[in-house]
């Protein structure tokens, strides 16, 4: 049974550029969530999808966007990168459509901004 | 704003001491808890999490943990710790009227000296 896999492991960046990260959900599972953890933090909310469409944000500029496709795969964008988006970006999956509401963490891609 | 507090940010044990980890979070209504456990180079994973009735629930690898509704707390307890147990413990809570999304402490850094 595939957990939730993320790509890639690792990312450098310079400041200003542009990043896409990509998260595949555990299996069965059709809803996608993201977290931003900075060191020494708990993780924090960015946003949900479910059926494809952003179901719920958390206190993040618009430079975070992100999509989920038709195999509810995900991927999380974020432009105009900034010193302090460095952080460990996590994916979580979950079955909304079964009433499950525990969330499934995949390996983060760890992002560092120069 | 919701919050979750883990007043232990670092703790030290030795081999088959009890654990008691503290996490309370400040607001009302209906709430799923949960705790997750990082270990060293490992993703997030669930170690117990609780919806409804028996407020002490068990998780994985013996631990426990209670919820007390009166104190808006859900501390995470194990009777004898193992070397095995180092890594970084996080409890999250869920609001119910606030969607799916989870709140984090900031986690607790457990050392388990053999």
């Amino acid at each position: 049974d595939a957990g939730v896999t993320q790509s890639p492991t690792h990312l450098i960046k310079t400041r200003g550029q542009q990043v896409t990260l990509r998260c595949s959900p555990k299996s069965g599972h059709d809803t996608v969530s993201w977290y931003q953890q900075a060191l020494g933090q708990g993780p924090q909310f960015i946003f949900q999808y479910y059926e494809e469409e952003e179901r719920q944000r958390g206190n993040f500029p618009d430079r975070f966007s992100g999509h989920q496709f038709p195999n509810y795969s995900s991927e999380l964008n974020v432009n105009a990168l900034l010193l302090g988006d460095s952080a460990l970006y996590l994916c979580a999956s979950s079955f909304l459509s079964g009433g499950t509401d525990t969330q499934y963490f995949g390996p983060g891609t760890r992002l560092t901004v120069l | 704003a919701q919050s979750v507090s883990q007043h232990n940010h670092h703790v030290i044990l030795s081999e088959a001491a009890s654990l008691e980890l503290g996490c309370n979070y400040s607001y009302g209504g209906t709430v799923n808890l949960f705790w997750y456990v990082q270990y060293p180079g490992q993703h997030l994973q669930l170690l117990l999490k609780y919806f409804s009735g028996d407020p002490l629930v068990k998780g994985i690898k013996g631990f426990e943990a209670e919820f007390i509704k009166s104190k808006f707390s859900f501390n995470l307890r194990k009777p004898s710790v193992q070397w095995s147990d180092t890594a970084e413990y996080f409890c999250a809570v869920k609001k119910k009227s606030s969607g799916d999304k989870l709140t984090f402490g900031t986690g607790t850094r457990l050392a388990v000296r053999p």
